[in-house]
């Protein structure tokens, strides 16, 4: 088990193209999350998913987001016609099904997103 | 809105002392507080919980504390080392996610 893992890294687009974000959770970890960091801040909640169900999204949320974990394993975030505002690390983290340690998140490396 | 607040200005000490960081919560009542390290470029780490019905966590040189009534907890590293430098983030858990606070940069000198 290697952690969770994120692609791709970097990303740099020109504002208004379309970007995809992958993640690999740990493999048996059943609840998955994305956040958006922005330098100097925390982590800001924006989506997550127990098994394939989208359970919660944060009201930031725009509608050019959109999250899937088609089979419950990995997940892909989506961001249409990006804004420079949508420039961020996006973070992903998973969490295991044990009761005892649900509650500890995993979290990947992130991918940074540089929208010019 | 539920937040989380941590003091913003880098925590500066010297190697050996005791480094204690600051968080705060105002609009809820956190089922738990959780600590997090995140070195530049990286995700966060997690460190320790703390429930609101506990009062003191231990692991290893850290400690946490929960002060319901002054809606706070402590963050406390011992014999601190310049190891331990990074951004220390407080995150408390709401009713299904969890809100992070901005995040303390402690930097210990040798």
């Amino acid at each position: 088990d290697t952690g969770v893992s994120q692609n791709p890294r970097h990303k740099i687009t020109k504002r208004g193209q379309n970007v995809t974000f992958r993640c690999d959770p740990i493999s048996e970890h059943n609840r998955l999350y994305w956040y958006r960091q922005t330098l100097g801040q925390g982590p800001e909640f924006l989506t997550y998913f127990q098994n394939e169900a989208q359970l919660e999204k944060s009201r930031l949320l725009s509608d050019r987001f959109s999250a899937e974990r088609p089979k419950g394993s990995f997940s892909t975030l989506e961001i249409q016609r990006t804004e420079q505002g949508d420039s961020a690390m996006y973070l992903c983290a998973s969490s295991s099904p044990n009761r005892d340690t649900s509650y500890e998140q995993y979290f990947g490396p992130g991918t940074r997103l540089t929208v010019t | 809105s539920q937040k989380i607040e941590q003091n913003s200005e880098a925590l500066n000490i010297q190697e050996g002392k005791t480094a204690t960081l600051t968080c705060n919560y105002t609009n809820y009542s956190p089922a738990y507080l959780q600590w997090y390290r995140q070195d530049p470029g990286r995700g966060p780490v997690f460190l320790l919980l703390i429930r609101e019905n506990e009062k003191e966590k231990r692991k290893e040189r850290l400690k946490v504390t929960f002060d319901t009534t002054l809606k706070q907890s402590l963050f406390h590293i011992t014999a601190s080392q310049p190891a331990d430098s990074a951004t220390y983030l407080c995150a408390g858990r709401g009713y299904s996610t969890l809100t992070f606070g901005k995040g303390t940069m402690l930097l210990v000198s040798p």
